[in-house]
């Protein structure tokens, strides 16, 4: 069975760093292909992509975030941590991680359940 | 950059159909994904690859794409049906993936 959940600070303050993690079970990102991306979603609003990591450490960040985006991978501990600089409170959002698969161009099917983080000092 | 564009709502009677629509320029030459997202849920895939429906998911559900639009067509809609529903590219020439605007479907 496979699940992934993410975890993290729920506020924090402008002009931070956010650091969150998704911790999986079930797959390795030491087979060939794996992937796990993270998407948000603005209270309301639509999903936005913002990074994905693959298991050979190729990284694609989204172009209008890219800057203050940093995606790493533990595979011993089926960790991946997204860190996003620099934090407004229009990053206020949920913070979900998926599965994906090289070159499938889509998330899924299996998605962390998401977690709200509010940016407010 | 690449941008999808979705209805904001659309609703419809049980038993009749609800299209969802996604435009985007020349969508056709990319493959598109539908997600469907209940409150308080993750999505959930329900069309990968413009018309292919993941096991668990009912017929009822199907996807086209051609020319400037993708459409996703509920057929025989159901109370359950109700829910935001997101169409996903992955535009090559940008290096992104994009998702539409989102549309919530209502069941009258």
């Amino acid at each position: 069975q496979i699940t992934l959940k993410e975890s993290g600070p729920t506020l924090v303050k402008p002009t931070q760093t956010l650091t969150l993690t998704c911790t999986f079970s079930g797959f390795s990102l030491t087979t060939s292909g794996v992937g796990v991306g993270w998407i948000r979603q603005p209270p309301g609003k639509a999903l936005e992509w913002l990074a994905l990591i693959y298991r050979d450490d190729n990284k694609r960040y989204s172009p209008s975030l890219k800057s203050r985006l940093a995606i790493t991978k533990d595979t011993s501990e089926n960790r991946v941590a997204l860190t996003m600089t620099n934090m407004d409170p229009v990053d206020t959002a949920t913070y979900f991680c998926a599965t994906t698969a090289f070159g499938s161009g889509w998330f899924g099917p299996h998605w962390g359940q998401g977690i709200l983080v509010a940016v407010s000092s | 950059s690449f941008v999808l564009t979705q209805p904001p709502s659309v609703s419809a009677a049980p038993g009749k159909t609800a299209s969802i629509t996604c435009v985007g320029n020349n969508i056709g030459s990319k493959r598109v994904h539908w997600y469907q997202q209940k409150p308080g849920q993750a999505p959930m895939v329900v069309i990968y690859y413009d018309t292919d429906r993941p096991s668990g998911i009912p017929e009822r559900l199907s996807g086209s794409n051609s020319g400037n639009t993708a459409t996703l067509t509920i057929s025989w809609v159901e109370a359950g049906d109700e829910a935001d529903y997101y169409c996903l590219v992955w535009d090559s020439s940008s290096d992104q993936y994009v998702f539409g605007t989102g549309t919530k479907v209502s069941v009258l």
